[in-house]
């Protein structure tokens, strides 16, 4: 199985301030790697796909990198709604699609 | 717009079956890649199965042979027959679809929860 590790596990931010999260695999997943933003009481969104596609309607301010095993989620400049859990999925070891423990962005 | 709307949980005892069901609209669940994925109270996410459009159905090892997905396409709805649930099965399950690797529309979630 593939592990996907994300951190940090918790980063403490201010509205307008950059975030940048990780996520390593165990192993090479090529670009399979998706982004989801999830807030509490509600489902998951996916953000971006195959590492660096944005999701439908999803604001440029979301954009991902990397291949491999090293990617990055990056959010240019937080608004207030997007601190948030966020997960990162692998889909190259399918039919068994794994995702990260999650990296919460709240407000500092 | 597409929506998915799962029904069926609730709290059944060690041993015991559940079948959940998710009822979609704007899209078919038969001409779609339909999964379950589930998470656990204050956990991270771990999806569950899936069925193919074509009919081929995949399992976590975590429920392989104790859960079943299938769907009735006449209803244009899919659902998970879960037997022999343990408490560790205990989450909010979500009906997630339409691709076969990416999960772009899920439903608000089903809680179960497995407790003597």
């Amino acid at each position: 199985e593939i592990v996907l590790t994300q951190s940090p596990a918790t980063l403490s931010l201010s509205p307008g301030e950059r975030a940048t999260l990780s996520c390593r695999a165990s192993q090479s997943v090529s670009n399979f790697l998706a982004w989801y933003q999830q807030k509490p009481g509600q489902a998951p969104r996916l953000l971006i796909y195959d590492a660096s596609a944005r999701a439908t309607g999803i604001p440029a301010r979301f954009s991902g990198s990397g291949s491999g095993t090293d990617f990055t989620l990056t959010i240019s400049s937080l608004e207030p709604e997007d601190f948030a859990l966020y997960y990162c999925q692998q889909r190259n070891n399918w039919p068994s699609w794994t995702f990260g423990q999650g990296t919460k962005v709240e407000v500092k | 717009e597409v929506q998915l709307v799962e029904t069926g949980g609730g709290l059944i005892k060690p041993g015991g079956s559940l079948r959940l069901s998710c009822a979609a609209s704007g899209l078919t669940v038969s001409g779609n890649f339909m999964s379950w994925v589930r998470q656990a109270p204050g956990k991270g996410l771990e999806w569950v199965s899936i069925m193919y459009s074509g009919g081929s159905t995949y399992y976590a090892d975590s429920v392989k042979g104790r859960f079943v997905i299938s769907r009735d396409n006449s209803k244009n709805t899919l659902y998970l027959q879960m037997n022999n649930l343990k408490v560790e099965d205990t989450a909010v399950y979500y009906c997630a679809g339409p691709r076969p690797h990416y999960f772009d529309y899920w439903g608000q979630g089903t809680l179960v929860i497995v407790s003597s």
